[in-house]
């Protein structure tokens, strides 16, 4: 059971424009959720975070946005830029229970 | 300040053999947390430890096993190695309480023959 789905595989856009990654979760539990960027052979890079007390937050060129009621939430990224190609996950953590379930991650490609 | 250390990066073993991966935390953090990355199940959550104390276990089999020392340092250790133990281990820390943000190391990939 896929508590936290990545239904995108991949993502491809053009440089400067913007990169929309979507995750969605099924666990009402779940009140704090992270996006983590990943290169082959590296471990993943804290990128942004939200807690269930919000429904935006932002941190220069990435804007996460979460919509409870549909238990939904996405990566905006604008512009985007080459250097942002990797994988992307969506990981969701619940209650004082650290541990962090993460969806299958999205390959977004950013083409100059 | 340094970021989250993991040794060594790489490491073959044969079936049947045991291994001990090592994990240094970013200097303050006292939560340490174990994953394991495979190409089909993804990022899957082995352990989480916090003042030497495992608060938290996934859904892996008792030869997983791991502990965490009085300076947050921790280890995983596999015993009886299998063919499918072979994935990117992950070790991650975090600040205690707030915010449960998990910062990772690049991890030890083991190949297991």
């Amino acid at each position: 059971d896929q508590q936290v789905k990545q239904n995108s595989p991949s993502l491809s856009v053009q440089e400067g424009r913007i990169s929309i990654l979507n995750c969605d979760y099924t666990n009402s539990m779940f009140d704090y959720f992270l996006w983590y960027k990943k290169y082959p052979a590296e471990g993943p890079t804290f990128l942004i975070s939200i807690s269930s007390i919000k429904d935006k937050n932002e941190d220069g060129r990435f804007t996460v946005f979460l919509n409870k009621s549909a238990k939904h939430l996405s990566l905006h990224i604008v512009p985007s830029q080459p250097g942002d190609s990797a994988v992307y996950f969506c990981a969701a953590s619940g209650g004082s229970n650290y541990k962090l379930t993460f969806g299958k991650g999205t390959l977004l490609t950013v083409n100059p | 300040k340094a970021g989250v250390t993991q040794t060594p990066r790489y490491l073959i073993k044969t079936r049947g053999q045991q291994v001990t991966l090592s994990c240094s935390p970013i200097s303050g953090h006292r939560s340490v947390s174990w994953y394991q990355q495979t190409p089909g199940q993804g990022l899957q959550f082995l352990f989480e430890y916090f003042s030497e104390t495992q608060r938290n276990k996934g859904n892996f089999p008792g030869r997983f096993s791991g502990r965490q020392f009085s300076n947050s340092r921790s280890e995983m250790n596999v015993s009886t190695l299998e063919l499918g133990d072979s994935a990117l281990y992950l070790c991650a820390s975090s600040l205690e309480p707030e915010p449960p943000a998990q910062y990772f190391g690049p991890g030890t990939r083991l190949l297991v023959l």
